[in-house]
């Protein structure tokens, strides 16, 4: 398997806009996490699918944040509008089960 | 006072040195989790651990649910092994993760 995809890697874009975040995780597995990880908070957990199904978005910042699962293969994480507070390296996982969690590479995003 | 504590937070050592990293939490979990994260960005999971212990390599995690207490240990550690580790806890009342604040090794040549 190639891993969990993430899409774009690197992200710049001016205050206002809106960003879309892609994630495929690996095949086979039941959980997807969207991570954040910023020099002033460490690694935050925004929100988890199960079985597709949104289980826990309290980490979800704010409206602006939104977050998609529409299939087993594919999940979005969209900011509208984007904020220079969102530049930040935006992490997704995903499970089996409580196994381990397997990250993607990450995508860079830098709101000016 | 954080759920989950990790110990020390930056660690420097030598290479060759045996390395131990703590993670202490209060709650009740359902499992702990030990992550690398290298300088580069990319995030690695190492271990899931609910009881015991686990090795893989020169890595040895174990957990001691009584004392609510962690370890990560490495072995004959090198200078690769330099990276920041992360433990983190998932919740057992509502399978919420909770991170440790991350302990940041160097292994110096």
């Amino acid at each position: 398997d190639a891993g969990v995809i993430q899409s774009p890697r690197h992200e710049v874009t001016e205050m206002g806009q809106e960003v879309t975040l892609r994630c495929k995780p690996i095949s086979g597995h039941d959980y997807l996490f969207w991570y954040r990880q910023t020099m002033m908070r460490g690694l935050e957990l925004l929100i988890y699918f199960n079985n597709n199904v949104p289980i826990d978005d309290s980490g979800m910042p704010e409206d602006r944040f939104s977050a998609k699962m529409p299939n087993a293969s594919f999940s979005t994480l969209k900011i509208q509008p984007s904020e220079p507070r969102d530049s930040a390296v935006y992490f997704c996982a995903s499970s089996r089960g409580a196994d381990e969690q397997y990250f993607g590479p990450g995508t860079r995003l830098t709101v000016t | 006072k954080n759920e989950v504590e990790q110990s020390p937070q930056n660690l420097t050592a030598q290479e060759g040195e045996f390395i131990t990293i703590n993670c202490s939490y209060s709650v009740g979990i359902s499992a702990l989790h030990w992550l690398q994260q290298h300088p580069g960005g990319g995030i690695v999971s190492l271990f899931m651990l609910s009881s015991g212990k686990k090795k893989h390599g020169r890595l040895i995690a174990t957990i001691n649910i009584q004392e609510k207490h962690s370890s990560l240990h490495i072995t004959a550690s090198h200078p690769r092994d330099s990276a920041v580790y992360i433990c983190a806890a998932w919740r057992d009342s509502n399978y919420q993760l909770i991170w440790g604040a991350g302990t940041k090794l160097i292994i110096k040549p």
